[in-house]
């Protein structure tokens, strides 16, 4: 069992929709990270937050909108993305490490096809 | 920026045997090394983890090993099985919760 949960497990947009991605946890962990994996690819961080905050932005377009409204969410607010956007959308959490990385637990990730 | 090399790309070995996939890191700054197992359409899975103040790690068929002053770090995995089969990726850290991965390893094992 997964203790980090991602919604939905599968999602098929056009390039004109609005949709969203949704991961939580209940470890009590207060970061949370967004990542994008393709295909035989290492995964690419996107976004972190620390303590609901968005501490690391990694120059990641506009048309994803990171949003973290308490300790246990995290969503990815997803608008006219473009067909390269298909991928893995990994959600991760952590403890905080203010000295040092901890480790991160994954969810099963949300697989993304533009249409 | 920290870069993480990783090699070799594609691994395959006999079962029984033992498999080692190497990593070198380039900031001095880094502290922890966690190495992930991700099956095909899996999430990656943390599987063994090392920290600079330690040169290796063992559990139980894995271990890992660091060399601070070269920077890098290998995984070791022995008696291999059939279910030691797929992408391994290591990463580097400090501070800051942000992690560089590795660009993979995907490890066969033959029966």
């Amino acid at each position: 069992d997964t203790e980090v949960t991602q919604t939905p497990k599968h999602l098929v947009m056009g390039m004109t929709n609005k949709k969203s991605l949704k991961c939580e946890q209940h470890m009590g962990h207060r970061a949370m990270y967004w990542y994008k994996q393709k295909a035989k690819k290492p995964p690419e961080l996107m976004f972190v937050y620390s303590y609901e905050k968005l501490s690391i932005n990694e120059s990641v377009p506009s048309r994803f909108s990171p949003e973290c409204p308490n300790s246990s969410l995290l969503n990815l607010h997803l608008h006219a993305l473009q067909p390269e956007d298909s991928a893995l959308y990994l959600c991760a959490s952590s403890r905080f490490g203010e000295y040092s990385n901890q480790p991160q637990h994954f969810g099963d990730g949300t697989r993304l096809s533009i249409l | 920026g920290e870069n993480v090399e990783q090699h070799p790309s594609t691994l395959s070995v006999q079962e029984g045997d033992s498999a080692v996939i190497k990593c070198t890191y380039s900031d001095s700054a880094s502290n922890y090394f966690p190495w992930y197992k991700q099956e095909l359409g899996k999430r990656p899975q943390l599987i063994i983890d090392i920290r600079s103040n330690v040169g290796e790690k063992k559990d139980q068929r894995i271990a890992v090993t660091l060399n601070k002053t070269a920077k890098h770090f290998s995984l070791h995995i022995t008696e291999t099985q059939p279910e030691d089969s797929a992408v391994y990726f290591c990463a580097a850290g400090n501070t800051g919760n942000q992690f560089y991965f590795g660009t993979g390893t995907s490890l066969t094992v033959i029966p």
